[in-house]
């Protein structure tokens, strides 16, 4: 079993849709980080959390320590949000998921 | 600051042949990882560095080298590619545990 899980792999959506990608891990953690990656693209950190919920424009994401899960919510959604996103989690080495594929069309 | 570089940025190797990847980071990090992205798998560590000339191995080390003789510059080698070591080869960088991770633009190798 990996030790982070997400769900759904793939994601399609209209644009203006409420977007919620999820992550669970199964070891002790310091710290849980979601990143994107766009086509071709490189790796761009979006949110580092330990506790609680971050917002930042049009993305939120939470964490719940005690569940070992964490989401990540796109309001709003546009087709410049299309990119693969990824949760990884903090050991002192990061363990990464195998991503979330998300489309979002006009 | 140009965050975390990578060189090259695409490469083609022969099976057998070797070479040298080099991430270069001007944020003064200690911590600096090189991982591999396959299709359908998450990034995988291979090396990584917690500060200037120390390096330690990851979940797929083996077939590669580094050298982090500046701390500015952590070095991935390849002896002898194999088409097995195809991949988008990403390198990053952070300041110690559990602080943001900053990528480099990654390096696409095809072994032939």
């Amino acid at each position: 079993k990996n030790e982070v899980e997400q769900s759904p792999q793939n994601l399609t959506a209209q644009e203006g849709e409420f977007i919620t990608i999820n992550c669970s891990y199964s070891v002790g953690i310091s710290a849980l980080h979601w990143l994107q990656q766009h086509p071709g693209g490189g790796i761009v950190s979006l949110f580092m959390l330990s506790s609680g919920k971050k917002k930042h424009g049009r993305l939120i994401a939470t964490i719940n320590i005690q569940e070992k899960h964490s989401s990540l919510h796109i309001t709003a959604s546009h087709p410049r949000d299309s990119a693969v996103y990824i949760c990884a989690v903090d050991t002192d080495k990061l363990i990464f998921g195998t991503g979330t594929r998300l489309q979002v069309f006009p | 600051n140009a965050g975390v570089t990578q060189t090259p940025k695409f490469r083609v190797l022969k099976t057998g042949q070797s070479m040298t990847l080099l991430c270069a980071q001007d944020m003064n990090h200690e911590y600096m990882y090189w991982y591999r992205q396959d299709p359908g798998m998450g990034l995988r560590l291979i090396h990584y560095s917690v500060g200037e000339g120390t390096t330690a191995k990851g979940e797929v080390p083996d077939g590669y080298n580094v050298s982090r003789l500046k701390k500015q510059n952590f070095l991935l080698g390849l002896e002898s590619a194999a088409p097995s070591q195809t991949s988008v080869y990403f390198c990053a960088s952070r300041r110690e545990v559990a602080y943001e991770q900053y990528f480099g633009p990654g390096t696409r190798l095809t072994v032939t």
